[in-house]
């Protein structure tokens, strides 16, 4: 079965310096892709980046790569530049693959990261 | 500009009361979802539509319903069924391509009297 593991529940970072938040993943579907998401205090889901299985470079969204490993299944979110407005829950998402195509996703369970003036 | 509604933002239920929370969207999107999160928790699938009028059953679909009679509309019911439903609902659609993310409603945050 398709699964999502995020194994660190909390982290510190400086403001400026960079983190990477972990993320690894299992399935068995050749196509699938990943998604990372912040969540703020106030609730809503935000869209930070993607990464498709396929994809043969890294993604990248201004201040956020993703550090992607397939043989090791692992889709690490890189944050450049530390900011206060980063501090937020974070998660790691797949969309799983099949006759359903892409309509179904899982998330991992967050990781909160705090980043310290 | 487009995006998802969910109301109301704050819901409390009383005791074998069933109560439903709203979403509405104007993305045009096929697919909508809706999810349950508890404190310091991800996202949990409830249910889940791809087209109108045909939905399936998520992880933790028990003690809940849903409707698809729009294509902008995904109403979830928590039934009196549902006996621990205080968690943070989240509604969310996504685009025919797959590649594209889900986009969600601000949440209703639902707790019992």
């Amino acid at each position: 079965a398709q699964k999502i593991t995020q194994t660190q529940p909390g982290m510190f970072v400086q403001e400026k310096e960079a983190v990477t938040l972990d993320c690894t993943y299992d399935t068995s579907d050749p196509s699938y892709g990943l998604f990372w998401y912040k969540q703020p205090s106030s609730g809503e889901m935000i869209f930070l980046i993607y990464q498709g299985s396929y994809d043969q470079q890294n993604a990248t969204e201004g201040r956020y790569s993703l550090n992607f490993q397939k043989a090791r299944k692992s889709a690490n979110l890189v944050i450049s530049a530390s900011q206060l407005g980063d501090s937020a829950m974070y998660f790691c998402a797949m969309r799983e693959g099949g006759r359903t195509g892409g309509f179904k996703t899982i998330f991992g369970a967050g990781t909160r990261l705090f980043v310290k003036a | 500009d487009g995006g998802i509604t969910q109301s109301p933002k704050y819901l409390f239920r009383k005791e074998g009361q069933n109560v439903t929370l709203s979403c509405e969207q104007n993305l045009n999107h096929d697919a909508m979802y809706w999810y349950r999160q508890d404190p310091g928790q991800g996202l949990r699938l409830i249910y889940y539509s791809q087209i109108v009028n045909d939905f399936q059953k998520g992880d933790i679909a028990e003690g809940y319903s849903v409707s698809r009679e729009k294509k902008e509309s995904f109403p979830l019911t928590v039934t009196s069924a549902q006996k621990n439903p205080t968690a943070f609902y989240l509604c969310a659609s996504k685009g025919h391509d797959s590649n594209q993310p889900q986009h969600f409603g601000d949440g209703t945050r639902l707790s019992i009297l």
